[in-house]
């Protein structure tokens, strides 16, 4: 089945950790996105990637890191600068980076910092 | 501040109503794109409308385009319980070639 899997789907991390989300799609899509949602928010958008080997950021991209080795992987690495790094993150992909374009989400991660 | 405002927040209807989710955007788009969106799920891609277009239907989908307006509405004819959910428009009105998500309506279609 083509689809984007996103793992863990819950996890918990301490304050002052560094923790990665996973993010993998086979849809041998070219564009990557990594969102953040808030409780009775819409996405806000971290970072994205139109290629591999090149991300760029998005709208809140401070605290967060990214990478884009594979084309089919572009995972996220939530660091201890993020000061409230407590959300529910989704990764997406389109077939390239143009607005016209449909997202495919993967199932999300529910990020809790205790 | 939000490209993307849905109006109302949320909305309660009993099964076999319809329902009609709207969309506020403050710039000129390209594009608009309604998404939905089960409680704890990643977003599913309901239809897109072009900024030359005034009205498109998908099943029991129809969206509207007001450009005059700034102002996308969604209807949901003859709802199920299973269209229980939050539904989102998207625009690429702030930035080229990237999405910008309103707030969302939820929406409960009750038995």
């Amino acid at each position: 089945d083509g689809g984007i899997t996103q793992s863990p789907k819950y996890l918990f991390r301490k304050e002052g950790q560094n923790v990665t989300l996973s993010c993998e799609q086979n849809l041998n899509h070219d564009a990557m996105y990594w969102y953040r949602q808030d409780p009775g928010q819409g996405l806000r958008l971290i970072y994205y990637s139109q290629i591999v080997n090149d991300f760029q950021k998005g709208d809140i991209a401070e605290g967060y890191s990214v990478s884009r080795e594979k084309k089919e992987s572009f995972p996220l690495t939530v660091t201890s600068a993020q000061k409230n790094p407590t959300a529910f993150y989704l990764c997406a992909s389109s077939i390239a980076l143009a607005a016209y374009n449909e997202q495919f989400f993967g199932p999300g991660t529910r990020l809790t910092v205790l | 501040s939000q490209q993307g405002e849905e109006d109302p927040q949320a909305l309660s209807i009993q099964e076999g109503e319809n329902a009609t989710m709207n969309c506020s955007y403050k710039t000129s788009i390209n594009n608009l794109q309604w998404y939905r969106q089960n409680s704890g799920r990643g977003l599913v891609h309901l239809i897109l409308i072009r900024s030359n277009e005034r009205e498109k239907h998908s099943g029991r989908l129809r969206v509207t385009l007001d450009t005059s307006k700034k102002s996308s509405s969604l209807l949901i004819t003859a709802s199920r319980a299973a269209d229980t959910a939050s539904y989102f428009c998207a625009t690429d009105a702030a930035r080229a070639n990237k999405l910008t998500f309103g707030t969302g309506t939820q929406l409960k279609v009750e038995l």
